[in-house]
């Protein structure tokens, strides 16, 4: 699986989007970008996730660049029970296997 | 969307018994499990790949006769910590693959061991 970075932590304000970045300059031709994030001492919750093509759901959306080295994860309106690590993992389709990487703390603020 | 429950959610054991936690996909069938440890202040680190009617396969460093799978049926996964030691403290947390279409992992709530 294609390693990915992103940044440790970061603030946002409630009611405003919060933008998470991720940079997956490896990733190959087959691999896809989901994003995941674990609220404290619970089990990870599925986001979203893509390949190419940017894409929305009802949490969020997802916006990849066209060379696909990197992508950006989208919360459109910001809540306190947003406040949790997001983890963005780079794998393939046929590959249920999860490599979580530090992941990105992300701190609501009222 | 789909369920994965865990049991016990939290247990304390003494330091050389063995501790068994259950994971079950309460709403759909899931021949794969997966079986993750996280540390305090660490990430989740996959242990081992739980398949139903077949033996798990573990990853590199996962010790199989510490840790031992079962996958009974469709929507059971056991993982059994043998003679647990203090080191062995940690989060565990079971994951099994949605839908062929959608591709995503439903998370079980995770159970905290504690070993005295």
């Amino acid at each position: 699986d294609a390693k990915t970075t992103q940044p440790t932590s970061m603030d946002c304000a409630e009611g405003r989007a919060a933008n998470l970045p991720c940079n997956h300059s490896t990733i190959s031709g087959n691999e896809y970008v989901y994003w995941y994030r674990q609220i404290h001492s619970q089990g990870p919750q599925y986001i979203i996730h893509g390949l190419k093509n940017n894409e929305t759901n009802e949490m969020a959306s997802l916006i990849i660049t066209e060379d696909r080295k990197s992508s950006t994860l989208i919360l459109p309106h910001a809540t306190l029970r947003d406040t949790a690590v997001y983890y963005c993992i780079a794998g393939e389709y046929n590959d249920y296997k999860l490599s979580f990487g530090a992941g990105t703390t992300v701190t609501v603020r009222a | 969307g789909a369920v994965v429950s865990q049991h016990p959610s939290w247990v304390i054991c003494k330091s050389g018994t063995s501790v068994k936690i259950e994971c079950r996909s309460l709403d759909f069938q899931a021949t794969t499990m997966f079986w993750y440890r996280q540390f305090p202040k660490q990430s989740l680190m996959l242990m081992a790949t739980s398949n139903e009617g077949s033996k798990a396969t573990y990853e590199q460093g996962v010790e199989k006769d510490k840790f031992l799978i079962n996958h009974a049926s469709l929507t059971l996964s056991t993982l059994t910590v043998t003679s647990a030691h203090p080191e062995d403290s940690s989060f565990y947390i079971c994951s099994a693959p949605g839908t062929l279409l959608i591709r995503e992992q439903f998370f079980g709530p995770g159970t905290r061991l504690t070993v005295l």
